[in-house]
């Protein structure tokens, strides 16, 4: 069975802190995919990076990086330097033929 | 190039109607996965669809949901005898064609089903 377990509910930090979203998969499966998605309060849902079970090297974008690592079934994201603007659900998730979602964490930056 | 469009983006029903929910998947893609977001929670797979087939309605609730994606025009997510349980976020999914799950799924705005 394919589980994704974000154990952070809600996050509420000041703006410019660095913060991490936590993420945490069981599968089976050898081959499999891994996705963090953004849901801002409008509602819609924000892809923001896709990364496959044999890719470790962790990932940096501008302001996002992203730590996976398949020994403990981890795929973190790091916001350096948050802005109001990042304020959303983030939610992670794993796919082999379907996709499937972690609860979501609800981030909070406060000016 | 048209992204996932969903309509109706909000629908009200009374206990016992039925809804019906559009999903137009981007152009050249085939596969369409629809998903349920229950207030506060995480996305809820619900099925995986092809073009005329499903592929995998683990997901649906066994009772009064349907799914479909005909050949020609838009996948319809059906749910007959609505009841306040299935107020909801249902945001549809589309991915191109010879595509696993290595591939992005692009999601649609969502439409969000009231039911009173």
């Amino acid at each position: 069975a394919q589980k994704v377990t974000q154990a952070q509910t809600e996050i509420s930090v000041v703006e410019k802190e660095d913060v991490t979203l936590d993420c945490v998969y069981e599968t089976r499966d050898t081959t499999y995919y891994l996705f963090w998605y953004k849901q801002p309060p409008s509602g819609e849902l924000v892809f923001l990076i896709r990364r496959n079970s044999f890719d470790e090297q962790n990932e940096i974008s501008g302001r996002y990086s992203w730590n996976f690592q398949k020994s403990t079934s981890s795929f973190n994201f790091t916001i350096t330097a948050s802005q109001v603007v990042d304020s959303a659900v983030y939610f992670c998730a794993l796919t082999n033929n379907d996709m499937r979602f972690g609860a979501g964490t609800r981030l909070t930056v406060k000016p | 190039n048209a992204g996932v469009m969903q309509n109706p983006r909000h629908l009200v029903r009374r206990r016992g109607q039925e809804a019906r929910l559009r999903c137009s998947p981007m152009k050249g893609h085939s596969h369409v996965y629809w998903y349920r977001q229950l207030p506060e929670e995480g996305l809820k797979f619900m099925v995986y669809l092809q073009k005329e087939n499903i592929i995998d309605e683990s997901g649906m609730p066994k009772e009064r949901f349907s799914a479909e994606f005909p050949k020609e025009g838009p996948s319809i997510l059906r749910i007959q005898q609505v009841v306040r349980g299935d107020s909801a976020a249902y945001f549809c999914a589309s991915s191109p064609p010879a595509s696993g799950s290595e591939n992005e799924q692009f999601f649609g705005p969502g439409t969000r089903l009231t039911v009173l």
